[in-house]
């Protein structure tokens, strides 16, 4: 069935190393989504793409890099050089075109822990 | 980008009506107003999406005065289960436009 899937739910990693959070969509969306959750608080966006070898910084792209080689894959990657980086992500997709397509799908979240 | 204002949290009773109020004083014409709903460790899912006047689904309303400045989410009946992190959310949806979340309203139901 259609959907957006993240892996893996649980990651642990070691101060300093880079790691990359997977996420895919079936759901032939064009606009994908990284988003950081911290304990208590809200989504803050970091990455954004909306057509397949291009995406935009969002408010907190600092210490992440992304890529969109193919329109179901938004791969993030947590550098070393994010001071903070244990949180919570969540990739979204959604349609384009404007309107009524603002509607976004989640996907269930890569909690990640760096000790 | 339409900023968006709600507040931090809510309390109620099962059974009661929940009405959860978002500004946004700068929303733009071709914006449109959905809300989301997140429980603890998941993403958040889509409530309810409007542009103006009201609508109604299966689970909520949505109430969108004719200035559009503010909208209200109105949960029926509120149970347990209805506990969770709610967000309102303000976009056009065309290229370049990024989907930026507020803070939410945590809504505690209590029995």
């Amino acid at each position: 069935d259609g959907g957006i899937t993240q892996s893996p739910k649980y990651l642990f990693r070691k101060e300093g190393q880079n790691v990359t959070l997977s996420c895919e969509q079936n759901l032939n969306h064009d606009a994908m989504y990284w988003y950081r959750q911290d304990p208590g608080q809200g989504l803050r966006l970091i990455y954004y793409s909306q057509i397949v070898n291009d995406f935009q910084k969002g408010d907190i792209a600092e210490g992440y890099s992304v890529s969109r080689e193919k329109k179901e894959s938004f791969p993030l990657t947590v550098t070393s050089a994010q001071k903070n980086p244990t949180a919570f992500y969540l990739c979204a997709s959604s349609p384009q075109g404007g309107g009524r397509n603002t509607e976004a799908f989640f996907g269930q979240g890569t909690r990640l822990t760096v000790v | 980008l339409a900023k968006t204002t709600q507040p931090i949290s809510m309390d109620s009773y099962e059974g009661q009506e929940v009405n959860i109020t978002c500004s946004h004083n700068n929303i733009a014409t071709n914006d449109y107003i959905t809300w989301y709903q997140q429980f603890p460790s998941q993403g958040p899912r889509f409530i309810i999406q409007g542009y103006k006047t009201k609508v109604t689904n299966e689970v909520a309303s949505l109430f969108i005065p004719a200035d559009r400045k503010s909208s209200t989410l109105s949960l029926p009946r509120v149970s347990l289960s209805d506990t969770a992190v709610y967000y309102c959310l303000v976009a056009s949806g065309g290229y370049g436009n990024k989907l930026v979340f507020g803070a939410g309203t945590i809504l505690r139901v209590k029995s």
